[in-house]
């Protein structure tokens, strides 16, 4: 069981490249979400997802897109790369049916350096 | 817009002192989570705090929750080097689906012999 992972590690980017960010989860959950963390400002919501083809908006979406075609996946893409998009990006997984205390598990992270 | 507020962002403590960090939040919700995160890893859950008075003890860690009061705090007691770390508390605004947290900005821990 690997529970929440990323791909890649770490990347650098131009200004105006596209990529994207790999997530996946094999604990069969129903949600999941991206974070970004920058320096002093906590964790920030990008986009969630509550099942296999619905999505919706975070905190802070701009520049960003996301689809989820399985369960398994969850993929972050960057339509075109800016600088204020440098930062570590988390994927998180929860499930729906675990009862109440439901524990929203992290990835290892994302460090991405646009240039 | 829900806010989360930690504070303090610092602390700077010796070992076997004991310190609380507190987490206030703007609006109503009764499930609240800390978070540790050490350097250049990812987020550990320590604590999910579902309901008004809620406590929670693990080790030198002490979490509570008064929803009343918006307020959760987690007690650290007599701390050792290994606490040292960055903490986050984050409130659910998914309606208790936890899907959606609004984190704190994190309070970075650091334990001096």
């Amino acid at each position: 069981n690997a529970g929440v992972t990323q791909t890649p590690k770490f990347q650098v980017l131009k200004t105006g490249q596209s990529m994207t960010l790999q997530c996946a989860q094999d604990m069969n959950h129903e949600y999941m979400s991206w974070y970004r963390q920058d320096p002093g400002m906590g964790l920030r919501l990008i986009h969630y997802s509550v099942g296999a083809g619905i999505t919706d908006q975070g905190e802070v979406p701009n520049g960003y897109n996301v689809s989820r075609s399985t369960t398994e996946d969850f993929p972050l893409r960057l339509l075109s790369a800016a600088p204020s998009q440098t930062s570590v990006y988390f994927c998180a997984s929860s499930s729906r049916t675990s009862g109440r205390a439901r524990v929203m598990f992290f990835g290892p992270g994302t460090r991405l350096t646009v240039l | 817009e829900l806010k989360v507020e930690q504070n303090p962002l610092f602390l700077s403590m010796q070992e076997g002192k004991n310190y609380t960090i507190y987490c206030n939040y703007s609006t109503t919700s009764d499930r609240l989570y800390w978070y540790r995160q050490d350097p250049g890893k990812s987020l550990e859950s320590l604590f999910v705090l579902l309901s008004n008075g809620a406590v929670k003890q693990e080790g030198r860690l002490m979490a509570s929750l008064d929803t009343k009061a918006r307020l959760s705090t987690l007690h650290i007691t007599a701390a050792v080097h290994d606490l040292s770390a960055t903490y986050f508390c984050a409130v659910d605004r998914s309606g208790g689906s936890n899907y959606k947290l609004t984190f704190g900005k994190g309070t970075l821990l650091t334990v001096n012999p």
